[in-house]
């Protein structure tokens, strides 16, 4: 059982360069999320995802899309990455909200 | 709005004493909490959470943490250090409203753990 997965592990990028980062869970999960996660900032949360289909805001939206075409994967997509945005993004599910989040291995982006 | 605040962005502790990580919450409701621990270059993985239950709720790891209402507190507990321990710990809490919200972090507290 893999939980949650995230890919890629690491990755730099030049500014105004875009990506997706990609997150698959295999728990049947209706909620997904993406957080960022910075020194001394502790996680904060950027999008999250209520189910297939649908997406809303977090803390931290500015700069990042979303899109859940199937329940399993979560996709974070930078436009035109910038060096604010190097961080470490997590990716997480739960069975509901309230309840408890299993998290991904991260992934770590450095936008040069 | 719902809140966390983790009281030391750093603790240091002698292998074999106690560890007192403390975490207190701003909430309209009465919610629930969650502790979690994140190894160095790892994912977040879930120590304890209290859900309305018991006021004092035990984890994995030999760890422990009390809700206690009249302080807005949950603070995490161990009576006795081990190497392995040395981590960073996260308190998260999620608001109920109109239905519960999601997870909002502290800024986390990490944990030195010295022979």
């Amino acid at each position: 059982n893999a939980g949650v997965t995230q890919t890629p592990k690491f990755r730099v990028l030049k500014t105004g360069q875009s990506m997706t980062l990609l997150c698959a869970q295999d728990m049947n999960h209706e909620y997904m999320y993406w957080y960022r996660q910075d020194p001394g900032m502790g996680l904060r949360l950027i999008h999250y995802s209520v189910g297939e289909g649908t997406t809303a805001k977090g803390e931290v939206p500015d700069g990042y899309n979303v899109s859940r075409l199937k329940k399993q994967n979560f996709l974070l997509g930078l436009e035109s990455a910038a060096p604010s945005q190097t961080s470490v993004y997590f990716c997480a599910s739960s069975y509901n909200l309230g309840t408890e989040a299993f998290f991904g291995q991260g992934t770590r982006l450095t936008v040069v | 709005a719902q809140s966390v605040t983790q009281l030391g962005s750093h603790v240091s502790v002698s292998e074999g004493a106690l560890v007192l990580l403390r975490c207190n919450y701003s909430s309209s409701v009465p919610p629930y909490l969650f502790w979690y621990v994140q190894y160095p270059n790892q994912g977040l993985q879930l120590l304890l959470k209290y859900t309305s239950a018991a006021t004092l709720v035990k984890g994995i790891n030999g760890f422990e943490a009390e809700f206690k209402k009249s302080e807005t507190s949950f603070h995490l507990t161990k009576p006795s250090a081990h190497m392995s321990d040395a981590a960073e710990y996260f308190c998260a809490v999620s608001d109920q409203n109109s239905g519960y919200s999601t997870l909002t972090f502290g800024k986390g507290t990490m944990l030195l753990v010295s022979p």
